[in-house]
């Protein structure tokens, strides 16, 4: 059960584009559309962005997206904004029916 | 509206046991099957434990597999964590969530676990 991978930090101007990356294994990630985005700021509970690779929840912003490719999930961040700077976190089920988390990713605004 | 309320967070000596709760209001409960997910001081969301929506079935990590019990009153609309043989490394907030088919919606607003001498 070890924690999905994701890079520590990631950076951007207001407007632009970043992309997370999460990547995992044949047992998780690659093994099944089940994958889940959550975005947590400081002293909050986690609110789910993305989930089943690349569908939105009502009332999430159209500027996040993902997507897969093989062990590999994405999120996707357009029109970067100072309000998405938080905390992002993966999630996928597993092939042992438990889920596993990223080891999550510090968005900054520039 | 949605809400989970969690409870019976606390300050406990290695070796002890603690009892959390979880609230549930403003969704159909006894439908979603329920997990525990823990996050240490400034680190990640780790996932605990779930049970299945009517509690026949239970799944937990292996770093509390054995310590921890997950179970559900969906009389009461309630989720809960016995938690035994804490450890320091048990230290965390912990959320409850809801998982209405693969993802975690509902969260809670979690409760403190302190483990220390």
């Amino acid at each position: 059960q070890s924690a999905l991978t994701q890079p520590a930090s990631v950076s951007g101007s207001p407007g632009q584009s970043i992309t997370i990356s999460c990547t995992g294994t044949s047992s998780d990630i690659g093994g099944y559309n089940y994958v889940s985005w959550y975005q947590q700021h400081p002293g909050k509970a986690p609110k789910l962005m993305i989930y089943d690779v690349s569908n939105r929840p009502s009332g999430v912003s159209i500027r996040f997206s993902g997507s897969k490719s093989g062990n590999t999930a994405s999120l996707i961040i357009s029109g970067l904004q100072a309000e998405d700077e938080a905390d992002y976190y993966c999630s996928s089920f597993t092939s042992s029916h438990t889920y596993v988390f990223g080891t999550g990713t510090k968005v900054t605004v520039l | 509206e949605v809400q989970l309320v969690e409870s019976g967070g606390g300050l406990v000596q290695p070796g002890g046991s603690l009892r959390l709760s979880c609230a549930a209001s403003g969704f159909s409960f006894s439908n979603y099957w329920m997990h525990w997910v823990r996050q240490a001081p400034g680190e990640g969301l780790v996932w605990v434990a779930r049970i299945t929506h009517d509690g026949s079935g239970a799944n937990y990590a292996d770093s509390v597999n054995g310590r921890f019990i997950i179970s559900r009153d969906n009389a009461k609309n309630t989720l809960y964590l016995q938690m035994n043989s804490l450890t320091v490394e048990d230290t965390a907030l912990y959320y409850c969530a809801g998982v209405p088919v693969t993802w975690f919606d509902p969260w809670g607003q979690g409760t403190l676990v302190t483990v220390s001498s």
